[in-house]
């Protein structure tokens, strides 16, 4: 098990809310990625955070933001919700400075109704 | 738990047999690799990681072949047991070093 925790584990939402997705990087790592996982498909990258300012970016809407704080812990904040939000969200840490492999939480599983 | 890959090709093997597992990368200045092990209602684990300098790498039971010519990652898995059943992930990341470009996946079954 990675020290990567993700809440909450699930989480159903309407048309046109709000959700935020929360994680705790694993000790000594500085950046946080997210991941959106479509069922059937692999991850694909939201953005990732380092020293608490957005590091990169994927084809993904603004609608999509995000959040690291001095702890190195992350939000995934995503507004507007749409039915094709409906996926498995990852969060994944590193250390950036090491250039070394991510570690992924188990993930937040959203619906969108 | 959920069902991770419901539309992903399958190579299905005996317990005991090696497996090999193939993926094509997309991009030339990627300069580092790994596969990756995803359980249902799990999160991706990290098995093995091979940079754009190396061809081969081994771990525990497992080996991973870099042929850079043709843009070709293969996992190979010896003496596959029933708990290496799961959907298997191909990443690659470039040099920017800030994202990992995922594969489709494989799910791999043992049968007992």
């Amino acid at each position: 098990e990675t020290g990567v925790t993700q809440s909450p584990t699930h989480l159903i939402k309407t048309r046109g809310q709000q959700v935020t997705l929360r994680c705790s990087s694993q000790s000594g790592h500085n950046t946080v990625s997210w991941y959106q996982q479509a069922l059937g498909q692999g991850p694909q990258f939201i953005f990732q955070y380092y020293r608490e300012e957005e590091n990169g970016r994927g084809n993904f809407p603004p609608r999509f933001s995000g959040l690291q704080f001095p702890n190195y812990s992350s939000e995934l904040n995503v507004n507007a919700l749409e039915l094709d939000d409906s996926a498995l969200y990852l969060c994944a840490s590193s250390l950036y400075e090491g250039n070394t492999e991510a570690f992924f939480g188990q993930g937040t599983r959203l619906t969108v109704v | 738990g959920e069902s991770v890959g419901l539309h992903l090709p399958t190579l299905s093997v005996q317990e005991g047999d090696n497996s090999i597992i193939n993926c094509a990368y997309s991009n030339s200045a990627s300069d580092y690799f790994i596969w990756y092990k995803q359980e249902s209602g799990k999160g991706p684990q990290f098995i093995i990681d091979i940079r754009s300098n190396m061809d081969k790498r081994q771990g525990q039971r497992v080996t991973v072949l870099l042929n850079k010519t043709v843009k070709h990652l293969s996992l190979q898995i010896a003496a596959t047991q029933p708990g290496d059943s799961a959907v298997y992930f191909c990443a690659e990341r470039d040099n920017a070093g800030n994202m990992l470009t995922f594969g489709g996946g494989t799910r791999l079954m043992v049968k007992p």
